[in-house]
């Protein structure tokens, strides 16, 4: 199947400071990558929807000023934590699907664990 | 997206069938059964997913009822390499449509 990377895989961060996620589709094209967090013992919820130029579409309760997006490019999403703090600690998962196909799976990068100490 | 139901956890002995129900009684007609299944600490690994028609492929099988209102994964030898959550969602066929997430069934297979 189609893969997804996602960089880094774990990352420990101070308070008040800032931390990029990079989510790469490898082998196909992607116009729309998913955003999900993860909290332990629970399941996925989505955080945004990132669109290849232009603004990402983000889920109620979710600040767009906190979590910035950017999907410059088809095979390319980060999401930027700004100014973290120990309750952003979480599991953090892209996926993405491939544009020129409808009716497709999503495939998923293998997440990103964050620790803000 | 149509909702869906899902057992919270299930048993399998390891070498037997794996048989995980999930019920989508609100699926409407253009809405795919899609099945994921996450291995702890890791990204979702999709497995299998179908609109009408039983599906198979070298991971699984997926039944789904002629009403389309549940449907049935079917691991035919479960590894302990299996244990897993698996989540079954309901999506609509466009690319552009997230995956919602439920809970899942968490399955220990057992030696």
């Amino acid at each position: 199947g189609a893969v997804v990377s996602q960089h880094p895989s774990w990352v420990i961060c101070k308070s008040g400071t800032s931390v990029k996620i990079e989510c790469r589709s490898l082998d196909f094209q992607a116009t729309t990558m998913f955003w999900y967090r993860q909290f332990p013992k629970q399941s996925l919820m989505l955080m945004a929807t990132s669109n290849e130029g232009s603004k990402a579409t983000y889920e109620q309760g979710v600040e767009k000023d906190k979590f910035l997006i950017n999907h410059a490019s088809l095979t390319l999403s980060t999401l930027t934590v700004t100014s973290a703090h120990p309750e952003d600690s979480s599991f953090y998962i892209c996926s993405a699907i491939e544009a020129s196909r409808l009716n497709t799976e999503a495939f998923f990068g293998q997440g990103t664990r964050l620790t803000v100490v | 997206d149509a909702k869906t139901t899902q057992p919270t956890s299930m048993d399998c002995a390891e070498g037997r069938a794996a048989n995980l129900p999930c019920n989508h009684s609100t699926i409407s007609g253009n809405e795919y059964v899609y099945w994921y299944r996450q291995i702890h600490s890791q990204g979702p690994q999709y497995i299998i997913h179908g609109l009408k028609n039983n599906e198979t492929n070298e991971m699984a099988s997926l039944i789904i009822t002629e009403d389309r209102k549940s449907s049935t994964l079917i691991l035919p030898h479960a590894t302990l390499r299996d244990t897993a959550v698996y989540y079954c969602i309901v999506r609509d066929g466009g690319a552009g449509n997230m995956l919602t997430f439920g809970g899942g069934t968490r399955l220990m297979v057992k030696p």
